[in-house]
């Protein structure tokens, strides 16, 4: 099984919407982000989570927000989804204790078509 | 600002040929610099990061990357690429010490392998 899980892989939906994306980890990471990626854009971050209690809002955070359930459990939510929030969405971890790595674990992503 | 940037958006090479994946930095301070890389359908794995010490890193996949801090580059080479390379690539870059919050990715490189 994935360190990194998240549901659903794929998802369609229509404009207005209320939309969860779910990651949860095995990895034992206290932290964990979430990402969106566009052709030619690259990967941008979304949200972050140092904790259960530290949420903080990254580069792109309008439009979305975001749930730490658990150490292992981080969900995405889109409140109304908009066509350009289309897009393959990433959750990804990171061990505070390995903190000078700076490497991020992911998972396989979630596409979602916003209609 | 920080910034990475790679300049070729699509790239192909014939199998068994060398490959050579460019990208450059903006950083205000001794950088890390990172390779990733996403296989179709999958999330990304690192290939290979630069901390300090030797300029040239040795990473999976028979990978390796230089810096080179007067030229603010960190290339990936492979001396013979094999048609499981075909993938994107990301350069990013981040500080010493700082969260993985704080790393920015380039917009990646797609690379296709002519057999």
């Amino acid at each position: 099984d994935a360190d990194v899980t998240q549901t659903p892989r794929n998802r369609i939906t229509k404009t207005g919407k209320r939309i969860m994306l779910e990651c949860s980890q095995t990895k034992g990471h206290d932290r964990m982000y979430w990402y969106r990626q566009d052709p030619g854009l690259g990967l941008r971050l979304i949200y972050y989570s140092f904790d259960v209690k530290d949420i903080n809002k990254g580069e792109i955070s309008d439009g979305y927000s975001v749930s730490r359930q658990a150490q292992a459990k981080f969900s995405l939510s889109l409140e109304s989804a908009i066509p350009n929030q289309t897009a393959l969405y990433f959750c990804a971890t990171s061990d505070s204790l390995n903190l000078n790595t700076g490497e991020l674990f992911f998972g396989e992503g979630s596409r979602l078509t916003v209609l | 600002a920080q910034s990475v940037t790679q300049p070729d958006i699509h790239i192909t090479v014939s199998e068994g040929a060398s490959l050579e994946l460019r990208c450059n930095y903006s950083y205000g301070a001794t950088p890390y610099l990172f390779w990733y890389v996403q296989s179709p359908g999958q999330g990304l794995q690192l290939l290979l990061k630069y901390f300090s010490g030797d300029t040239l890193v040795q990473g999976i996949k028979g990978f390796e990357a230089e810096f080179k801090r007067s030229q603010s580059s960190f290339n990936l080479r492979k001396p013979s690429v094999h048609w499981s390379d075909a993938a994107e690539y990301f350069c990013a870059v981040g500080g010493r010490y700082s969260s993985a919050s704080k790393i920015i990715f380039g917009s990646g490189t797609r690379l296709s392998i002519r057999p």
